[in-house]
């Protein structure tokens, strides 16, 4: 029933390493997100792919990487893990970008710490 | 460039006041506004999205002001209970269909 979802919900990794965060929904939107949440809990975009095609990309380094594989899927790679990348990370959906008529409908978010 | 501002103090107040949570922009009046709710160890969740050309916007126990002279946003909870205990974030648009998001206001309603 959950309208968007990502996995894992907890991520535990030694710095260098490289990671996965997935996420899927089944709202049928068109536009997925990647937002930043750190520990001052400012909620940072990352990404945005709308029908699998990459339409914002923000100072983010190119250890980031996002792929769309089709429109209900988002994922995020990251290579090269440093302390200063443990945060909890949100994958959001919304029916088109920026969205005017409503808002967006976030996961429940991943929490990573680079140890 | 846009920017986001909302009190980083937490709001305590009694139940069955209203509870009344400001939010400030800081260059040109965007589009529209919105606010979201979020639980520790949760994702935001939507409550009420508000256009520049709207004055007013309720929904339940929910209301939500825009004042593009005064460059901000006022979110009411009135008839506070403690289930409204939470976060709450406004988030607006940065152009180029960015959202960008305040770092929120916790909100605590003591029964």
């Amino acid at each position: 029933d959950t309208a968007v979802s990502q996995t894992p919900k907890y991520l535990v990794t030694q710095m260098g390493n490289d990671k996965s965060i997935k996420c899927e929904q089944n709202l049928g939107h068109d536009t997925m997100y990647w937002y930043k949440q750190d520990s001052k809990k400012f909620l940072k975009i990352m990404f945005s792919y709308n029908n699998k095609e990459l339409i914002i990309n923000e100072t983010v380094p190119n250890r980031f990487s996002p792929k769309s594989p089709d429109k209900a899927h988002l994922n995020l790679h990251i290579n090269s893990l440093e302390l200063g990348d443990s945060a909890v990370y949100f994958c959001a959906s919304s029916q088109e970008p920026g969205t005017t008529s409503g808002g967006y409908t976030f996961g429940s978010g991943t929490r990573l710490t680079v140890v | 460039s846009q920017k986001i501002e909302q009190n980083s103090e937490a709001l305590n107040i009694q139940e069955g006041k209203t509870a009344t949570l400001t939010c400030n922009y800081t260059n040109y009046s965007p589009a529209y506004l919105q606010w979201y709710r979020q639980d520790p160890g949760r994702g935001p969740v939507f409550l009420l999205l508000i256009r520049e050309n709207e004055k007013e916007k309720r929904k339940e126990r929910l209301k939500v002001t825009f004042d593009t002279t005064l460059k901000q946003s006022l979110f009411h909870i009135t008839a506070s209970q403690p289930a409204d205990s939470a976060t709450y974030l406004c988030g607006t648009e940065r152009g180029g269909f960015k959202t960008i998001f305040g770092a929120g206001t916790r909100l605590f309603v003591k029964a």
